[in-house]
């Protein structure tokens, strides 16, 4: 099967600017996750949905970063403005329904903040 | 926050050695899971562990989970050179099925 799909692979921008990533999720999977990791730390998920309802977003800065998802399908995750802080992999998980199933995640974006 | 922490950080070993991970989380958990990632890559499911259950193998994988010590243990026996990666345990809590990713211990597999 195909796995996660994640756009742009890399990415540079300056402190301020907007920026913009995409996923697609394995076909089938409800539930999607976003998740942020900063160099030399674990992923933390910033919010999760299921599809394509918000199921959790206790964790994203909803001043800056805002995601969608529709149709239940891709989803978008948006930062605007950027800051310093944001620089970090931002990876896409996708999964079916329930409690007992592994996390299919995406190659990530890499964000720097300059 | 996160969930679990690994013990080593880091670890380092001879090819063909065996290498053991551990995890501790601080809640009650459904299951707990392993993932690797390489450098640069995204995450990898390796293996998933249900609270009722103690020990699952997966190939040259196996997982202990004791949920009166609040902790799991990774081994990776043989090891190869392509084992060299980061490991992460990670948790769900009943009715919620939200992944909490722990913080890594970085195995480094010497030829």
């Amino acid at each position: 099967e195909a796995g996660v799909a994640q756009s742009p692979r890399y990415k540079i921008i300056e402190k301020r600017q907007s920026v913009a990533f995409w996923c697609n999720p394995i076909s089938g999977h409800a539930t999607l996750y976003w998740y942020q990791q900063i160099l030399g730390q674990g992923p933390k998920l910033l919010i999760q949905f299921q599809n394509n309802g918000v199921v959790d977003d206790s964790q994203l800065p909803k001043d800056r970063f805002s995601a969608e998802r529709l149709k239940g399908v891709d989803s978008t995750l948006k930062i605007q403005p950027a800051k310093l802080e944001d620089s970090a992999v931002y990876l896409c998980a996708s999964s079916l329904v329930g409690l007992h199933y592994g996390y299919t995640f995406g190659s990530g974006t890499r964000l720097t903040v300059v | 926050s996160q969930q679990g922490e690994e013990d080593p950080q880091a670890l380092s070993i001879q090819e063909g050695e065996n290498a053991t991970m551990n995890c501790s989380y601080k809640t009650s958990i459904n299951n707990l899971q392993w993932y690797r990632q390489n450098s640069g890559r995204g995450l990898v499911h390796l293996i998933l562990i249900r609270s009722n259950e103690r020990e699952k193998h997966s190939g040259r994988l196996r997982v202990t989970l004791d949920t009166s010590k609040k902790s799991s243990s990774l081994l990776i026996t043989a090891s190869r050179a392509a084992d060299t990666a980061s490991y992460f345990c990670a948790t769900t809590n009943f009715g919620n099925e939200k992944l909490t990713f722990g913080t890594g211990t970085r195995l480094t597999i010497i030829p």
